[in-house]
C-alpha cells in the first residue's frame, strides 16, 4: 500500500464543473503538497498547507491532520485546468513522498 | 527570479549506451534533487544533496546510476549502461537550506529519456 493515496486516478469533467480530487496519507508528515503538472513534464507547486485551507484564484485546498486527508478542489473549471495533480507529503526533513497523480480533463 | 534549469529536455538512446543530465537549481537552493518519474506515476527520489554532500541516495540504483554535484550548484546525473526500464523523465527540484526551514520544492522542466 502506498503511503500516498489519491483518488480518483482519472477525472473528466465538463467545463464549469466543481472538481474534488482526494489524497489521503499514512504517515506522520510536516507538509502536504498540491502540484500540477502539465504534459512535457513540469511540475508546478501550487499549495504546500500544514493546517487548515489555502484558497488561490478558483483553487481551494483543504486538509484534516486527525484524518490524515487532503483535498483539492477547482471551481468553474476550465479546459486549460487539463493537467496531472499530484499530491505529496514531507515526511523527514524536506524529503517528499508522491501519489500517483489523477489525470484531470476538462472538455469544453 | 530564474527557475531550475534542465538540459537536454529530450534523449533517446539505445540500451547499454551512456546517458548524462544536467540540473542548474535556483540560485541560493542549498538542495538539490534529482527525481525519476515513470509514466502513469509519481516521481521517485533517486538522490538528494544538501550543497554538495549526499544526504539520501537510497533509492537511487548504484550499479548504473551516479550523481555529483561537485561545487554545491549544478549537478549531474549520469546513467551507464541505460536498460530499457530507465525510459522515464528526470526530474531536478531544489529548496533552500532545510536549517533555515527551507522545504517547498521548485521543479525545473525534466529530462524525457526513451531508451530503445
Amino acid at each position: 500500500k502506498n503511503e500516498v493515496e489519491q483518488s480518483p486516478q482519472n477525472l473528466t469533467a465538463q467545463e464549469g464543473e466543481f472538481i474534488t480530487i482526494n489524497c489521503s496519507y499514512s504517515v506522520g508528515i510536516s507538509a502536504l503538497h498540491w502540484l500540477q503538472q502539465h504534459p512535457g513534464g513540469g511540475i508546478v507547486s501550487l499549495f504546500m498547507l500544514s493546517s487548515g485551507k489555502k484558497k488561490h484564484g478558483r483553487l481551494i485546498a483543504t486538509i484534516n491532520i486527525q484524518e490524515k486527508h487532503s483535498s483539492l478542489h477547482i471551481t468553474a473549471s476550465h479546459p486549460r485546468d487539463s493537467a496531472v495533480y499530484i499530491c505529496a507529503v514531507t515526511t523527514s526533513g524536506s524529503r517528499l513522498t508522491f501519489g500517483e497523480g489523477t489525470q484531470l480533463t476538462v472538455n469544453p | 527570479e530564474a527557475g531550475v534549469a534542465q538540459s537536454p529536455r529530450y534523449k533517446i538512446i539505445e540500451k547499454r549506451q551512456s546517458v548524462a543530465f544536467w540540473c542548474n537549481p535556483i540560485s541560493g537552493h542549498a538542495t538539490l534533487y534529482w527525481y525519476q518519474q515513470i509514466l502513469g506515476q509519481g516521481p521517485k527520489l533517486l538522490i538528494q544533496f544538501q550543497n554538495n554532500g549526499v544526504v539520501d541516495d537510497s533509492q537511487l540504483p548504484k550499479d548504473r546510476f551516479s550523481a555529483e554535484r561537485l561545487k554545491g550548484v549544478d549537478s549531474t546525473l549520469k546513467i551507464q549502461p541505460a536498460k530499457l526500464e530507465d525510459s522515464a523523465v528526470y526530474l531536478c527540484a531544489s529548496s533552500l537550506d532545510l536549517a533555515v526551514g527551507g522545504n517547498e520544492q521548485f521543479f525545473g522542466p525534466g529530462t524525457r529519456l526513451t531508451v530503445l
